[in-house]
């Protein structure tokens, strides 16, 4: 079974642009959620979807917003980027929400 | 909000020895601690969870501790080899809330 895919691996926008990334979850995981890694902060959880419906979100500005598909595919926004937005974000799917998370090789974005 | 804290930040043990990282949580509530290992230029892989209605739990080489009374839960890897090399994460969060809270990680280095 193929594992979590994200998209694309490799990102660099300038301070000010926006940027969407994608993540396909695992065939039938039906969770997905979002993840920043940064050097300073470690592993901070941005959100989780499950049936398409934002369940829970982490303490993030507006300005990061996602969505996920009725395939169960998500996509997550930023906007309005600042250079503390260089990071590597990660998406994890589940089969349910009580279920253990798989992660994804994440997207590496630089803000210049 | 939980936090969760991880020592050592730093591990480098002889191959066939053993490797313990320890993490400590704060919220009560918490109930799900799985722990991943990520690899240079991967996303983080599961390798071992425990639920808190178990104390130890062992896979092969691998084994985790939990102590709900204290809040520490600990991991064990038993004869290390070359390949374990990596930076492994403690996390916890309340099972079917999706939010994983991590620590800050623990290079472990095996020296052959």
């Amino acid at each position: 079974k193929a594992g979590v895919t994200q998209t694309p691996r490799y990102l660099i926008k300038t301070r000010g642009q926006q940027v969407t990334l994608s993540c396909s979850p695992i065939s039938g995981h039906r969770s997905v959620s979002w993840y920043q890694q940064t050097p300073g902060q470690g592993l901070q959880f941005l959100f989780e979807y499950f049936s398409e419906t934002q369940r829970n979100k982490g303490n993030f500005p507006g300005r990061f917003s996602g969505r996920q598909f009725s395939n169960s595919r998500s996509e997550m926004n930023v906007s309005t980027l600042e250079l503390g937005d260089s990071a590597l974000y990660l998406c994890a799917s589940s089969f349910r929400v009580t279920y253990e998370q798989y992660f994804g090789p994440g997207t590496r974005l630089t803000v210049t | 909000g939980e936090n969760v804290e991880q020592h050592p930040s730093t591990l480098s043990v002889q191959e066939g020895d053993s490797a313990v990282i320890k993490c400590t949580y704060s919220d009560s509530a918490s109930n799900y601690f799985p722990w991943y290992k990520q690899e240079l230029g991967k996303g983080p892989q599961l390798i071992i969870d425990i639920r808190s209605n178990v104390g130890e739990k062992k896979d092969q080489r691998i084994a985790v501790t939990l102590n709900k009374t204290a809040k520490h839960f600990s991991l064990h890897i038993t004869e290390t080899q070359p390949e374990d090399s990596a930076v492994y994460f403690c996390a916890a969060s309340i099972e079917g809330a999706q939010k994983l809270v991590f620590g800050q990680g623990t290079r472990l280095t095996i020296n052959p």
